[in-house]
């Protein structure tokens, strides 16, 4: 079983749909938490950090359940810019090295 | 964004050749790391550095050396490259601790080819 498993989707939705994304993890002194984004032949870059209490950052709401071992990605009101690829990204306490998902695809069609 | 340079960001070689990939950065963090991206693998660790000099290996190791002499550099070698080693490869660099600290920012790739 792999650390960190994320659906790989694709996920295809129309313009302003909601989607969610799940990943969970299988280390419980998993520390910190973070959903990235990948375009296509892009590197990945950093969407948002996700924190115990959960956190949103406009369209986008991101929460972790510890006792279930997932994070979560909701993106409300799709845009065909959302279109990329998201990476789970898991940390474990004071470890230098981060495990990542293998991402979900994500395609919005007009 | 976070200073990162790859070089060179494009490399056709022939199978037994050495490559170096060299990840210059700008932000003095303390953690450095190569990647491979492959298509249906994701990203997945070579090696990565948490200091002058300290190295660690990655998931994927074999066939590929490292070395970081200065803060600001970390060299990637591939001492005799083979076709498997075709791929795209990303550097990426965090300032190490707990929470956002762990963040990593990537370098835009390397994209090699081995014929």
């Amino acid at each position: 079983r792999k650390e960190v498993e994320q659906d790989p989707g694709p996920f295809n939705v129309p313009e302003g749909a909601t989607v969610a994304f799940n990943c969970t993890y299988s280390n419980s002194a998993s520390q910190s938490f973070f959903w990235y984004r990948q375009d296509c032949r892009k590197e990945p870059k950093l969407l948002m950090s996700v924190y115990s209490s959960g956190n949103e950052d406009g369209r986008f709401t991101a929460q972790l359940n510890r006792a279930s071992q997932y994070i979560s990605l909701l993106i409300r009101d799709s845009k065909l810019s959302d279109s990329a690829t998201y990476l789970c990204v898991v940390n474990k306490i004071n470890a230098g090295k981060s495990t990542f998902g293998d991402g979900t695809t994500l395609t919005v069609k007009p | 964004d976070a200073g990162i340079t790859q070089s060179p960001r494009h490399k056709v070689t022939e199978t037994g050749t050495p490559v170096t990939l060299r990840c210059h950065q700008t932000e003095n963090h303390r953690y450095m790391y190569w990647y491979r991206q492959d298509p249906g693998h994701g990203l997945r660790l070579i090696h990565y550095s948490y200091g002058v000099k300290d190295t660690d290996k990655g998931e994927v190791s074999d066939g590929y050396s490292v070395s970081r002499s200065k803060t600001e550099d970390f060299l990637l070698t591939l001492e005799s490259a083979t076709s498997s080693q075709t791929s795209v490869y990303f550097c990426a660099i965090s300032e190490g601790g707990s929470g956002d600290k762990n963040i990593q920012y990537f370098g835009a790739g390397t994209r090699l080819s081995v014929l």
